[in-house]
């Protein structure tokens, strides 16, 4: 069973600065299979990335996503107010979902 | 556009049973996959269980195995998450999501979500 860990817990930034939120998997997963999610206070979980670095739609060009193997990463290049969340990493095999803890972006 | 909107939720006994609805619209709900995720209050996403879009495949989360069962009525666009023997630990909101494929083996992600009805378990 794959487990995702993701760091920081938490990343307090000003807004117009850059983000990069990191996922690791437990064993080297198919770049196909991982994606990103970002939540907001009493909203849905909403699609941002999948495959690892293909954007979703409607999903702005300041987000992107990179990585292979174990290791993923997204960055949000500059801020916006309406950035601030928290964001879940989640890969899909064997027919199961699993979602890593969460990065949580606040407001410095 | 895509809508999904949970009901069913509500304040239940340790040991009792909700039926949990999806109204799903916008989309050819036959043709998807769909699954239930939960949260519990403060806390992350949890993978719940899984059905398949016309074969009738389903997979479960293992805290849920053998208490939770996962249908669909393509013919009314609604998927259903029938909950029995609930416990404390599954309070939660529970959100239906849209999967990106027919097949549990052909999906990747969970491209739409519902907002989510709450379930709480407690005397």
């Amino acid at each position: 069973e794959i487990v995702l860990t993701q760091s920081p817990g938490t990343l307090s930034l000003s807004p117009g600065e850059r983000a990069t939120l990191s996922c690791r998997a437990s064993q080297s997963v198919t770049s196909t299979y991982l994606a990103w999610y970002q939540q907001k206070p009493g909203q849905a979980p909403r699609l941002l990335i999948y495959g690892a670095s293909s954007r979703a739609t409607g999903i702005p060009d300041r987000f992107s996503g990179s990585g292979s193997g174990t290791d993923f990463t997204l960055t949000i290049s500059r801020l916006e107010p309406e950035d601030f969340a928290v964001f879940y990493c989640q890969h899909y095999g064997n027919s199961r979902v699993t979602f890593g803890p969460g990065t949580k972006v606040d407001i410095k | 556009e895509v809508q999904l909107l949970e009901s069913g939720g509500g304040l239940v006994q340790p040991g009792g049973s909700l039926r949990l609805s999806c109204a799903a619209s916008g989309f050819t709900f036959s043709t998807y996959a769909m699954s239930w995720v939960r949260q519990a209050p403060g806390k992350g996403l949890e993978w719940v269980s899984s059905i398949s879009g016309n074969d009738g495949n389903t997979n479960y989360a293992d805290p849920v195995k053998a208490r939770f069962s996962i249908s669909r009525d393509n013919s009314q666009n609604t998927l259903f998450l029938q909950l029995n023997s609930l416990r404390a630990e599954d309070t939660a909101v529970y959100h239906c999501a849209k999967l990106s494929g027919t097949a549990l083996t052909t999906s990747r992600v969970l491209s739409h979500w519902g907002q989510g009805t709450l379930v709480t378990v407690s005397s």
